[in-house]
């Protein structure tokens, strides 16, 4: 199995609305990842945890809250979203002490 | 020093032809280059990677050459098919850790058939 899935592939949400991103690989891979993509635009990194602890955070609006809750699963908690957060958020997640990272297929978020 | 410039920004080639992408990076540290395809709607796939111990590396029809002197990789594509029609991201990164992927701005590929 070396599928990253991610859920929901589509999500539309109000400004005042609280939704969840779901991302899940049974790969073994102890380092998951949340990017951010813009039509015609590279990913862009925002957190990265590394054995279920927060590693990196890129300065990333509290809006958006990350959460490993064991080592196949992490959560990507939105709330109080702007229109401009509109994007494709991406799961990915790497063996440790390689350098593949293998991408799920993305949430497409709208924010109304 | 973290910028990997990519170039072009798109690519339009004939079927049976050579696609090449160019990449540059700045960082003497990185060890480990990958690059990635991305079609509409998906997200983006290991298409093949090279370590700088080694000057070219091959996977069917995809073949990257790196320079280090130059610090400089590129992917090329023989034969282009019309099902390679993607956009295309160098990226780089030191190999055994966490940290981050830094991506080139993209390459999108049309081949006509």
């Amino acid at each position: 199995d070396t599928e990253v899935t991610q859920t929901p592939k589509h999500l539309v949400m109000g400004m005042t609305n609280k939704k969840s991103l779901k991302c899940e690989q049974h790969m073994g891979h102890r380092a998951m990842y949340w990017y951010k993509q813009k039509a015609k635009k590279p990913p862009e990194l925002m957190f990265v945890y590394s054995y279920e602890k927060l590693s990196i955070n890129e300065s990333v609006p509290s809006r958006f809250s990350p959460e490993c809750p064991n080592s196949s699963l992490l959560n990507l908690h939105l709330h109080a979203l702007q229109p401009e957060d509109s994007a494709l958020y991406l799961c990915a997640s790497k063996l440790a002490g390689t350098g593949e990272l293998f991408f799920g297929e993305g949430s497409r978020l709208t924010v109304l | 020093q973290q910028q990997v410039k990519q170039s072009p920004q798109s690519l339009i080639v004939q079927k049976g032809g050579i696609s090449i992408i160019n990449c540059a990076y700045e960082n003497t540290a990185f060890d480990y280059f990958p690059w990635y395809q991305q079609f509409p709607g998906k997200g983006p796939a290991l298409l093949i990677a090279i370590r700088p111990d080694v000057s070219e590396k091959k996977e069917g029809r995809f073949t990257i050459s790196f320079n280090k002197s130059a610090k400089q990789f590129s992917l090329h594509i023989m034969d282009s098919q019309p099902g390679d029609s993607a956009t295309y991201f160098c990226a780089a990164t030191l190999y055994n850790q966490g940290g981050k992927l830094i991506f080139g701005q993209g390459t999108e590929l049309s081949v006509k058939p």
